[in-house]
């Protein structure tokens, strides 16, 4: 049974990091892609960044380009973003995907984990 | 402002079909697959479609997908109750080299 629990979520000031991890189970972990994908409070869904499988090769949003940077322990199973200089809007459900095929089918997901980015 | 636009809201009759529409671009849709997902109230999404008409294995098939040109559509027949839930469409934007979402469509049973 594929399982994905995302940790790391919490409360930080603007300017501040955060580091998220995703835990993968169930499946060969190197032969897939990831992804996070975050939701904003009462808001849509927001596709933030994905990795290949090898983690050769990431992707990223815009609007976290140059501050957020995902990345892939195979040996680990484990799926990690690390959140630097958050703002207010990035404040949201932060849920771990695993992909299949390519990086917009989300075939599993985690439960997310809230990150709050508030003064 | 989503770059894939869908009806904020559909509505229909208990047992009836709805349509939730994803309008996008040649950068999206017009040379990308389109999947769609399903948030019932306080969970994950749910992959339904992928490659814009294929089902997961285990969802009903009163769900399809459809695509013509750049837009996409998804429709639910024989709505039930537990269908009501929040729809997204997504795809691989070229130009911006991104995933991207619509920005959801509330689907309501009457």
């Amino acid at each position: 049974e594929v399982q994905l629990e995302e940790s790391g979520g919490g409360l930080v000031q603007p300017g501040g990091s955060l580091r998220l991890s995703c835990a993968a189970s169930g499946f060969t972990f190197n032969n897939y892609a990831m992804s996070w994908v975050r939701q904003a409070p009462g808001k849509g869904l927001e596709w933030v960044s994905g990795i290949t499988g090898s983690g050769n090769s990431a992707f990223y949003a815009d609007s976290v380009k140059g501050r957020f940077t995902i990345s892939k322990d195979n040996s680990k199973n484990t799926l990690s973003l690390q959140m630097n200089s958050l703002r207010a809007a990035d404040t949201a459900i932060y849920y771990c995907a695993k992909n299949f095929g390519d990086l917009t089918r989300f075939d599993y997901w985690g439960r997310g984990t809230l990150v709050t980015v508030s003064s | 402002q989503s770059v894939l636009t869908q009806p904020p809201s559909v509505s229909a009759a208990l047992g009836q079909k709805v349509t939730i529409s994803c309008s996008g671009s040649r950068s999206n849709i017009g040379n990308n697959y389109v999947s769609w997902y399903q948030q019932l109230p306080g969970t994950a999404p749910r992959l339904l479609i992928y490659d814009d008409d294929k089902r997961l294995s285990g969802v009903p098939d009163r769900f399809s997908g459809s695509k013509s040109g750049t837009s996409a559509t998804l429709g639910i027949t024989g709505l039930q109750t537990g269908d009501e839930a929040d729809y997204y469409c997504a795809t691989w934007d070229s130009s911006l080299t991104a995933v991207v979402f619509g920005g959801g469509t509330k689907v309501t049973v009457l």
